[in-house]
Order: structure tokens, then sequence, then C-alpha cells
């Protein structure tokens, strides 16, 4: 069993607000990654992590911004959330070397009013 | 670029029966091909992997998939449904090198099982 958190799973906000989606993982992987899933749509990702302090944009382009200062932690943040922003949001992670096996949390579904 | 299709976005199968499920991709290369099942509300879970090999590779839950490089297809199978297998399923292809975990995915397939 994958031990990778998502929190919230659910969250309802308005229009201007801050929001950050946390994701941890315990098995000590390397690689994290988000992906962004529109309800009948196929993943999108948004932000890449291959080690501590390094991030980078995946190929769908996302106002929000990631982080990696423990090789544990991958929180995404929003500064001003928009109704665009409203979707699920997925975290994953893969260890390093590896087969490219993604191991998902259980998702953040984001409503933006 | 790389791709995947996944021509069915909908298929019906009465319990007991078998079960195709289609996936095409893009790539020159041998590629790393994956099948994720999505339960309504949770995350994914890998179902089976392909990165060179045996092209038949056996999967969890009782899943199978046979990569065929002339057709460009990595289709999944059961010979079995169960009515706990309605979900949604991805096949994925590994984008670059394969192994950087960095997932192109199709837009899924969504299985019901009719009792």
């Amino acid at each position: 069993e994958a031990d990778i958190y998502q929190t919230p799973r659910y969250l309802v906000i308005g229009t201007g607000k801050k929001i950050t989606l946390e994701c941890s993982q315990t098995m000590g992987h390397d690689k994290m990654y988000w992906y962004q899933q529109d309800p009948g749509m196929e993943l999108h990702l948004i932000h890449y992590s291959y080690g501590v302090n390094s991030t980078e944009k995946g190929d769908l382009s996302s106002e929000s911004t990631v982080s990696r200062i423990r090789t544990e932690h991958f929180p995404l943040t929003l500064e001003s959330a928009r109704p665009s922003h409203t979707s699920q949001y997925l975290c994953a992670s893969s260890p390093s070397p590896g087969s490219g096996e993604l191991f998902f949390g259980e998702g953040s579904r984001l409503t933006v009013l | 670029a790389q791709s995947v299709t996944q021509p069915d976005i909908h298929i019906t199968v009465s319990e007991g029966a078998s079960l195709e499920l289609r996936c095409n991709y893009s790539y020159g290369a041998t590629p790393y091909l994956f099948w994720y099942v999505q339960s309504p509300g949770q995350g994914l879970q890998l179902l089976l992997k392909y990165f060179s090999g045996d092209t038949l590779v056996q999967g969890i839950k009782g899943f199978e998939a046979e990569f065929k490089r002339s057709q460009s297809s990595f289709n999944l199978r059961k010979p079995s449904v169960h009515w706990s297998d309605a979900a949604e399923y991805f096949c994925a292809v590994g984008e670059g090198s394969g192994n950087t975990g960095k997932l192109i995915f199709g837009q899924g397939t969504t299985l019901q099982v009719k009792p």
C-alpha cells in the first residue's frame, strides 16, 4: 500500500481566498507531482519536483505554485482562488531510480464560488 | 509529441462477461505504458505496467494487458468482470525516457457493470 496523503479532501471557498493543498508521503520518494483532473477528462501535469528545493512547471499552465522544502512534503498554493480553479488536484510520488510508476493520493476536490 | 487515445469513453458489460478496454499511444521508441483505475472520489491505483520483455503483462485484480508494437496498442483485458470493477480506467505513457514519472494520460474509459 502506498502512503501518500492529501488534505483537505474537499474544499469549498470564495473567490479571492488563498488556499494551500497539502501533500505528504512517507515512502521517501524523491519525485513528487501535482496533476489536475477535470470531470470526465484526462489528468494533466501542473507541477513536479525531483527532490528538495527542486520544482518545475508541468505541461498544463497553472496559476498555482509549489514548494519542496522537505522530501516528504509538496504543498500546492493558490494565492487568489477563482472559479476557473475549480477542479480535482491529485498528488503523486515516484521512487528514484524507478520505473516511472506513480503512487497517487486520494485527491483534493476544490470548488471556488 | 507523445499522446494516448482511449477510443471508448463509456463501456457497459454484464457481470461475468469478458472485458477489453482499448488504448493507443503515439511514441517513436519503446514506451513505458501503464493502466490505472480510479474509483469514484478516489485517487488512481496502478493495475499493471509494461517496459520491456514479455508483451503480455499480468496485473492486479485479474487484469492483463498486451503490448502490440505494430498496432501501437496496449489494450486491457479481464476474462470475467465483477461488479466491483465498475470504475474509471486510464491508460498512460511515460513521457520522454519513460521513467521520469511524468505521465501522459488518456481521457479515460468509464466502465459500468450490469448485474
